[in-house]
């Protein structure tokens, strides 16, 4: 147990559907993270909230949307998504934006129809 | 960009210690090296860091040769749980931009 909670852990969902995922953190950081995690791919970084206030977008789709009202959740909705956006998405945290060591929760495998 | 180098699996027979090497020949000077672990179907879990000076913890030791160029991590009695993929990262800056960049790792199998 990390400290760091995602729901759903499991999502199936069509190309048309829109669907959120949650990441909660019960460690007082400031600044947190989603990942993604392709099969046989190295972990890729999406976005990052720093005192919730996006600091980076890695180049990530616009059918990406992230969300974070405050500092201890961070959604991910997700609209018209393709095959290829089938993943594992991790939800991470850490003290500060630019303090290394980061929490990982146990991740949302998404499987687009 | 500081990268790093793993080799892409190894074997550990259980109770042994399992050192998985790291070649990272381009760190810069104020860069840490990073060691996580990711147990199937979880999320990545943080091991140990450390910049010049080796490091232990309850998990692991980090073993960071003189010139930095490439460092180890020890695990020293390896159980079947210790069954992962573990990453060696070193931090990078892009522009004042700081971010943790995972390889593809090294899966470490330990074998009963």
């Amino acid at each position: 147990e990390t400290g760091v909670t995602q729901t759903p852990r499991h999502l199936v969902m069509g190309m048309t559907n829109k669907k959120s995922l949650k990441c909660e953190q019960h460690l007082g950081h400031n600044a947190m993270y989603w990942y993604k995690q392709s099969a046989k791919k190295p972990l890729e970084l999406m976005f990052v909230y720093n005192f919730k206030e996006q600091t980076e977008n890695n180049s990530v789709p616009s059918r990406f949307s992230p969300e974070c009202p405050n500092s201890s959740h961070l959604f991910l909705h997700l609209h018209t998504l393709q095959p290829e956006d089938s993943a594992l998405y991790l939800c991470a945290s850490s003290q500060e934006w630019r303090v290394e060591t980061q929490y990982f929760g146990p991740g949302t495998r998404l499987l687009v129809l | 960009d500081a990268k790093t180098t793993q080799p892409p699996s190894m074997d550990c027979a259980e109770g042994r210690a399992a050192n998985l090497p790291c070649n990272h020949s381009t760190i810069s000077g104020n860069e840490y090296v990073y060691w996580y672990r990711q147990i199937h179907s979880q999320g990545p879990q943080y091991i140990i860091h450390g910049l010049k000076n080796n490091e232990t913890n309850e998990m692991a030791s980090l073993i960071i040769t003189e010139d930095r160029k490439s460092s180890t991590l020890i695990l020293p009695h390896a159980t079947l749980r210790d069954t992962a993929v573990y990453y060696c990262i070193v931090r990078v800056s892009d522009f004042g931009n700081e971010k943790l960049t995972f390889g593809t790792g090294t899966r470490l199998t330990i074998i009963p």
